[in-house]
């Protein structure tokens, strides 16, 4: 069966510091890879999604990237944090055959709250 | 573009009421239609999903119908538990596309 892992569980950061979360699927081959951010009593936003490796879409330009240097590993990072990227940050994932005929729905992982201080 | 918008909360209930959430969207085409479920400290996860106009989705209690007349997609449900205390998520997929677009959420909390 397919899990998804997403760590670390909890991050506290300085203003400034740089960021790595890391996302990866197991049971599965070429998933479509999704990075969210959900703010305190809000609801999702979504910041990036690959299809592939080395293909990733922006969707909000912000200070975050993302990249996917292997089939089913995603890493969201920041060279110098801000105080509103406090949040808590969800990976998901589609079957690879997503975009086709048949609609799937997406599996989330545990996510990351990250506090900015 | 295509939107959903859904009840703003939170929605407080005592338990074994009756719970609707109500959901309508705006899509070009003819949509999949899904309610997401996340509980505090955790992950979103698919409760139920309709892919197709006058289709039921159904878990766990809850049930939501695809009305294509009235693009609405509400979830109901007949007796709440303490349980069901959660954040409900109504969220759409085009045909074809690779990026699921979600309400902001409706937080329902549970009295016993």
């Amino acid at each position: 069966s397919q899990t998804i892992h997403q760590w670390p569980a909890t991050l506290v950061q300085p203003v400034g510091s740089p960021l790595s979360l890391e996302c990866t699927v197991e049971g599965t081959s070429n998933p479509n890879l999704y990075w969210y951010r959900q703010a305190a009593g809000r609801g999702l936003q979504l910041l990036f999604y690959s299809v592939g490796i080395g293909q990733i879409s922006s969707e909000v330009p912000q200070n975050l990237s993302a990249s996917r240097p292997q089939d089913r590993q995603f890493i969201l990072s920041s060279k110098k944090l801000l105080l509103s990227d406090s949040g808590f940050y969800l990976c998901a994932w589609v079957p690879g055959l997503a975009g086709g005929p048949v609609p799937y729905e997406q599996y989330f992982g545990p996510g990351t709250r990250l506090t900015v201080t | 573009g295509n939107s959903v918008t859904q009840m703003e909360g939170p929605v407080t209930l005592s338990e074994e009421a009756f719970l609707t959430i109500n959901c309508t969207y705006t899509a070009t085409g003819y949509p999949s239609l899904f309610w997401y479920v996340q509980y505090p400290g955790e992950g979103l996860q698919l409760l139920l999903k309709a892919t197709k106009a006058d289709d039921k989705g159904s878990n766990k209690g809850f049930e939501a119908t695809y009305r294509k007349e009235t693009t609405s997609f509400h979830l109901e449900k007949g007796s709440v538990q303490v349980s069901d205390s959660a954040v409900y998520f109504c969220a759409l997929l085009g045909p074809g596309g690779f990026k699921t677009i979600f309400g902001a959420g409706t937080r329902l909390f549970v009295k016993a």
